[in-house]
């Protein structure tokens, strides 16, 4: 049973600073890895895909993959009150066979921007 | 905007009738996803299509069912609604080929489905 773990919050950030979102996952075949963003009554939106142990920076996010410890982090440099929103962690695995798994998500962080 | 619509936007619904879902992929993406996703969930994956055959399913029931066109539009079906049934329903469109680990799913706007 795969699972992806994260913090539901609220965590509530001052404007500004640095956001540290963060989730954990079960399965150790787990390939690929989405951070979306969510606000309230829409749809996903893709922040950023990561496939390999390290960081990738794409402007004011960084996310950072430790495939041994099984973590995967999102960093939100000069935090804005547009950042308030649910952050969802997701993972995708190769398929082994018996066909696609589709993404399994984290139930998300909700994630508060204080002006 | 990721391109890819869904319709309805919202529908309520019955408990004991079926419902038609739909959805409009990207064009270009062969490949389209169902999700479910309850009130303050994450999204679950109810199944996957590509090029019009059904690829990968997650734990729902058969009642749960779906179809693929060529012209890249989707449907789910659910029949025999329960109360539970109530919730956001998204559709991902994908561009690379079957069960690519790496194929990035963007989502549609959702349609809500209320079941009373």
């Amino acid at each position: 049973q795969k699972e992806v773990e994260q913090n539901s919050g609220p965590l509530s950030v001052p404007e500004g600073a640095i956001a540290s979102l963060n989730c954990t996952y079960s399965d150790r075949v787990s390939q690929s890895f989405f951070w979306y963003r969510q606000y309230s009554g829409k749809s996903p939106e893709l922040i950023m895909s990561i496939y390999s142990n390290g960081d990738k920076e794409d402007g004011r996010f960084t996310a950072q993959l430790n495939k041994a410890s099984q973590y995967v982090s999102l960093l939100i440099r000069d935090s804005q009150p547009s950042d308030s929103a649910t952050y969802l962690c997701a993972v995708n695995i190769e398929d082994s066979g018996g066909g696609a798994d589709g993404l399994t998500f984290g139930k998300g962080t909700h994630l508060i921007i204080q002006p | 905007e990721t391109g890819v619509t869904q319709s309805p936007t919202h529908l309520i619904k019955t408990r004991g009738q079926q419902v038609t879902l739909r959805c409009s992929s990207q064009s270009g993406h062969n490949t389209v996803s169902w999700y479910q996703q309850a009130l303050g969930q994450g999204p679950q994956f109810i199944f996957q299509y590509y090029r019009e055959e059904e690829n990968g399913r997650g734990n729902f029931p058969p009642r749960f069912s779906g179809l693929q066109f060529p012209n890249y539009s989707s449907e789910l079906n659910v029949n025999a609604l329960e109360l539970d049934d109530s919730a956001l329903y998204l559709c991902a469109s994908s561009l690379g080929g079957s069960s690519s680990p790496r194929d990035t799913q963007y989502f549609g706007p959702g349609t809500r489905l209320t079941v009373l």
